[in-house]
């Protein structure tokens, strides 16, 4: 068990760029979710995988933003056309399938748009 | 909508006092209950979970929490706050029923441990 990894951690992009994270969960876990963490502020809910269908996208996740799960292992996370408030940390966590079982996650990557 | 509210962002203790971080969450089915920390630039680590059976639970690092149904709460505990233990503290929240089981947050609490 490697646990959740991030990539990148750090990302300093200017507006209007195109950006992807990848995420990998532990493996064999089903679920895969991502979270939005800004600044003194707890995470907020964006995507959820249960393989690799996407089940669930907060209103959160704009137009600009698209998440995909091909194989039912990575994720990778696109912003499109980044603007200056896309700005915050990106979240990553896993857990098995089933109900409730605690979500495992990863240490995020940071995203600056200048 | 469910939501979770932690009183206080910033809390400070000395080292070795009493620490009470406070979460209260609506709902008008309980949910399931959870303590997150996160370290500065890390991801966040369960300390403690609540889904059903006894309302006292025990997490890691010395911390436990109570889920009050009738208060709507699950205040973290630890009865001697340590050096280590200041990091930013989350309480969470899953819908019961919700096959999902996305987590809602609270804003976070911080906090500080004096020496």
């Amino acid at each position: 068990d490697t646990g959740v990894s991030q990539n990148p951690r750090h990302k300093i992009t200017k507006r209007g760029q195109n950006v992807t994270f990848r995420c990998d969960p532990i493996s064999e876990h089903n679920r895969l979710y991502w979270y939005r963490q800004t600044l003194g502020q707890g995470p907020e809910f964006l995507t959820y995988f249960q393989n690799e269908a996407q089940l669930e996208k907060s209103r959160l996740l704009s137009d600009r933003f698209s998440a995909e799960r091909p194989k039912g292992s990575f994720s990778t996370l696109e912003i499109q056309r980044t603007e200056q408030g896309d700005s915050a940390m990106y979240l990553c966590a896993s857990t098995p399938a089933g109900i409730n079982y605690e979500q495992y996650f990863g240490p995020g990557t940071r995203l600056t748009v200048t | 909508a469910q939501s979770v509210t932690q009183l206080g962002s910033h809390v400070s203790v000395s080292e070795g006092a009493l620490v009470l971080l406070r979460c209260n969450y609506s709902s008008s089915v309980p949910p399931y209950l959870f303590w997150y920390v996160q370290y500065p630039n890390q991801g966040l680590q369960l300390l403690l979970k609540y889904t059903t059976g006894a309302t006292l639970v025990k997490g890691i690092n010395g911390f436990e929490a109570e889920f009050k149904k009738s208060e709507t709460s699950f205040h973290l505990t630890k009865p001697s706050a340590h050096m280590s233990d200041a990091a930013e503290y989350f309480c969470a929240v899953s819908e019961r029923g919700n096959q999902g089981g996305k987590l809602i947050f609270g804003q976070g609490t911080e906090l500080s441990v004096k020496p």
